[in-house]
């Protein structure tokens, strides 16, 4: 099955920094990979996702590239803010059309004012 | 709004007890996880469902049991609750054919 590995475990940054992210998987049939933020005590909402036939996507402040090749995935928050705080996680998912990520242990971010 | 939604939001149960989690969502997806998640483990996945009288079983889905009998509703069963099922349970839902899933609140689930 899939196996997907995330660094660091905790990033501190000050506030306005970049913070990055980063994954691999193991599987290359894996073709949408997303990124989910859990704030402390709530639920994991996606922030952002990418499929394989795309390399880059960017959303304001967040930006994930995805290199298939060496088979790993990144994060990247600009400017970071206090309210960016919080546990990460990424995921992949398979083209075989379970749609069940598997997800990384997560990235704690804390952003210090 | 359609929304997920989970009950009890918190449970404190004796060990050995047999417990319910519930889950209900209003978005008319076909597809429902169970996920628990613990420090430094992430989400692991307990049991889904493609559908009506559709379960599947998970990476961790000893001790846990669900049955999908309408599409809105995945209830969870820890059958004989152990210490080791101390955890928070998350409820997902997906629509067919996507992969973006929506994550209930939670429930904090305390085995003692």
């Amino acid at each position: 099955g899939e196996n997907v590995e995330q660094h660091p475990s905790t990033l501190s940054v000050q506030e306005g920094d970049s913070a990055v992210i980063k994954c691999t998987y193991s599987d290359s049939a894996s073709n949408y990979f997303p990124w989910y933020k859990q704030e402390l005590g709530k639920r994991p909402q996606l922030i952002i996702d990418i499929r394989s036939n795309v390399g880059e996507k960017k959303d304001q402040r967040i930006a994930v590239t995805l290199n298939k090749t060496a088979k790993h995935f990144s994060l990247h928050i600009t400017e970071t803010q206090p309210e960016d705080s919080a546990v990460y996680f990424c995921a992949a998912a398979d083209a075989g059309g379970s749609y069940i990520p598997t997800f990384g242990r997560g990235t704690s971010l804390i952003v210090h004012p | 709004d359609a929304e997920i939604t989970q009950s009890p939001r918190h449970k404190i149960i004796e060990t050995g007890r047999q417990v319910t989690l519930a889950c209900h969502q209003t978005w008319n997806h076909n597809n429902m996880f169970w996920y628990r998640q613990d420090l430094g483990h992430g989400l692991r996945l307990i049991h889904y469902s493609y559908g009506v009288h559709d379960t599947n079983k998970g990476e961790v889905s000893d001790g846990y049991s669900v049955s999908r009998s309408n599409t809105e509703d995945l209830p969870l069963t820890l059958e004989s609750a152990a210490s080791s099922q101390t955890s928070v349970y998350f409820c997902a839902s997906s629509g067919a054919g996507a992969y973006e899933q929506y994550f209930g609140p939670g429930t904090r689930l305390t085995v003692t």
